[in-house]
């Protein structure tokens, strides 16, 4: 158990709609990362938060938007949905005082997109 | 960003050690090479990751060629829990924590 907590597990949707993704850091970590994941197109940086603040940004479609809010937690929500954005969506987080470099990832919340 | 290549899937049996391999030929003088290793159905996990020096820790260790464009994960007794995909990854230290994640190695363990 890395620490990292996301919610939902398992989502099911359907095209042009929109979801939330939640993730919870491990308790006194300031960054979070979110991933993703699909078939083609392997591990995917998305976006980075720090203490609230847009960090670095990635691969993100302009459909996706984030935010890491006051007690760290952080949320993706994914609209306008496609076939596409179907993936395994990982948030991971990390401390500025731990290993440069190692990052705890959660489970990961599974979209499929109808 | 600096790229990694490693064979698409690797094969050993249990208990024997098990050498994976990363060429890095651009690598830069600010790159750190970390490895991560994804079990199935999980998110990745930090394995291990050094610069220029060899590195040992509790669950590999990692040797670096002499001109750093190559890398040997090194697994010393391959148990059937080290059945994962594993990620050779150059971090830039100037870029934060932020990783980059290639294809991987598949590593199947048999019994």
């Amino acid at each position: 158990d890395s620490g990292v907590t996301q919610t939902p597990k398992h989502l099911i949707t359907a095209t042009g709609q929109r979801v939330t993704l939640r993730c919870s850091p491990r308790s006194g970590d300031l960054s979070v990362y979110w991933y993703q994941q699909s078939l083609d197109q392997g591990l995917q940086f998305l976006i980075q938060y720090y203490n609230g603040e847009e960090r670095a940004k990635g691969n993100i479609l302009e459909r996706f938007s984030a935010q890491q809010f006051p007690d760290l937690h952080s949320e993706l929500n994914l609209s306008s949905l496609e076939l596409g954005d179907s993936a395994l969506y990982f948030c991971a987080s990390s401390v500025p005082s731990g290993i440069p470099g190692e990052l705890f990832f959660g489970e990961g919340s599974r979209l499929t997109v109808l | 960003d600096a790229k990694t290549t490693q064979p698409n899937s690797m094969e050993s049996n249990e208990e024997e050690p098990v050498h994976l391999p990363c060429n890095h030929s651009t690598i830069s003088g600010t790159d750190y090479i970390h490895w991560y290793r994804q079990l199935p159905s999980q998110g990745p996990e930090y394995v291990i990751h050094g610069l220029t020096s060899n590195v040992n820790n509790r669950m590999a260790s990692l040797a670096i060629a002499e001109d750093r464009k190559s890398s040997t994960l090194i697994l010393h007794r391959a148990t059937l829990r080290d059945a994962a995909v594993y990620y050779c990854i150059l971090r830039d230290n100037n870029a934060g924590n932020m990783l980059t994640f290639g294809g991987g190695t598949r590593l199947m363990v048999k019994p």
